[in-house]
């Protein structure tokens, strides 16, 4: 099972918006609806940010939000900080043996 | 306090064993699935194996089906990943979390395993 493509950074400033893609197949991220996605920062453990695509875990800030369409899904964070400078991995339910598949990760840099 | 605390990393040589522990505590262990997910130095994360609440079913990535087994004990509260055939590939960071549906909720901090002769 191959990994989901993510694109390896995105940058912005703060206050300004980014937007995050997650691709791919009708297997998994096309197929169901269990698109979670996870911010890491260094040396820490990840982190649950959304969950079932558009979902956010109490306590997650609202700048946080997911979307799909079709194969590709997406994170955006509106308002940028400087706290959410870290990685973001998403993941994904998949019909293939292996039962779940992450994303390559993206890192994320607030200029 | 919810806390997941994973233990038994260390050095082993190529072709070797190791088992993981992960002690659970804050939350009712028998309730919730359970996964393990590693993460090579400088990479990315990769799904490794999951558990039901049981440990009746089990789930496995294609890299590590057959070498890597999955299993909890409920009465201590403790989930185990018992590794072996061990490849320098496999040297990554080992991170025992809890599963809810189909997303990942809590994550320990992580127990580091070098492969390395």
């Amino acid at each position: 099972q191959s990994a989901l493509t993510q694109p390896v950074s995105v940058s912005g400033s703060p206050g300004q918006s980014i937007t995050i893609s997650c691709t791919g197949t009708s297997s998994d991220v096309g197929g169901y609806n269990y698109v979670s996605w996870y911010q890491q920062h260094p040396g820490k453990a990840p982190k649950l940010m959304i969950y079932d695509v558009t979902n956010r875990p109490s306590g997650v800030s609202n700048r946080f939000s997911g979307s799909k369409s079709g194969n590709t899904a997406s994170l955006t964070i509106s308002g940028l900080q400087a706290e959410d400078e870290a990685d973001y991995y998403c993941s994904s339910y998949t019909s293939s043996s292996t039962t779940y598949v992450f994303g390559t990760g993206t890192k994320v840099t607030v200029l | 306090e919810v806390q997941l605390l994973e233990s038994g990393g260390g050095l082993v040589q190529p072709g070797g064993s190791l088992r993981l522990s992960c002690a659970v505590s804050g939350f009712t262990f028998t309730n919730y699935a359970m996964n393990w997910v590693r993460q090579a130095p400088g990479k990315g994360l990769e799904w490794v194996s999951a558990i039901s609440t049981s440990g009746s079913n089990t789930y496995y990535a294609d890299s590590v089906r057959g070498r890597f087994t999955i299993s909890r004990d409920n009465s201590k509260n403790t989930l185990y990943l018992q590794m072996n055939s061990l490849r320098a590939e496999d040297t990554a960071v080992y991170y025992c979390a809890k599963k809810e549906y189909h997303r990942t909720t809590l994550w320990g901090q992580g127990t580091l395993v070098t492969v390395s002769s």
